[in-house]
């Protein structure tokens, strides 16, 4: 079974903490996503990746970097975590460019800084 | 640019009633639509899609029909249970692009 793993579900970090959040796949996707998702917002993309160490900037990637040294490995890093990166991070990867090429998510990250 | 609107929620139901959720958008070209769903303290999985206008995806029981003349792509399912409560996401994928345009999630609630 197809698989998208990212490595804890559950983080509680302090302000000014530099934080990784790490995902994997193990189905050889070109395009790798994090996203973040909040009450009432949805979904908005924090970063992709179309290739190793290829990445372009989302939607809100103010506060966040990202590092793709491995096709199977997408990290996303906080430099300085705030009470407003508390959220639900999700990551997810897709084959390369399609129409119709569907996304695959992992179960999230809950992250809360104090 | 390309958006996509859902209804908000939540939408409560009892078990059995019958299922719309609606969405439409607003896209360039002929985009894929695609409906995910997240259950609770899931990641997001593909529940249907369709490709070209007046194609209906379905699975599970659920379906949605392509309608370009309405720019919409409506969930519907004729008897909900308990186990569908869920959030929905209605999506787009424009052609040539890669990254998927999200509505912000409709909750939906089913009673026994």
């Amino acid at each position: 079974d197809v698989k998208v793993t990212q490595s804890s579900r559950y983080l509680v970090k302090r302000t000014g903490e530099k934080v990784f959040l790490e995902c994997v796949q193990d189905m050889d996707h070109e395009n790798m996503f994090w996203y973040r998702q909040d009450p009432g917002l949805g979904l908005r993309l924090i970063y992709f990746s179309y290739d190793v160490k290829m990445k372009e900037k989302g939607d809100i990637p103010e506060g966040y970097s990202v590092s793709r040294e491995k096709k199977e490995r997408f990290s996303l890093i906080l430099e300085s975590a705030s009470t407003n990166q508390t959220s639900m991070y999700l990551c997810a990867s897709s084959l390369l460019r399609g129409t119709n090429e569907k996304l695959f998510f992992g179960s999230g990250t809950q992250l809360s800084v104090l | 640019g390309d958006s996509v609107t859902q209804m908000e929620g939540p939408v409560t139901l009892s078990e059995e009633a019958f299922l719309t959720i609606n969405c439409t958008y607003t896209a360039t070209g002929y985009p894929s639509l695609f409906w995910y769903v997240q259950y609770p303290g899931e990641g997001l999985q593909l529940l249907l899609k369709a490709t070209k206008a007046d194609d209906k995806g379905s699975n599970k029981g659920f379906e949605a029909t392509y309608r370009k003349e309405t720019t919409s792509f409506h969930l519907e399912k004729g008897s909900v249970q308990v186990s569908d409560s869920a959030v929905y996401f209605c999506a787009l994928l424009s052609g040539g692009s890669y990254i998927p345009t999200f509505g912000r999630g409709t909750s939906l609630i089913v009673h026994p």
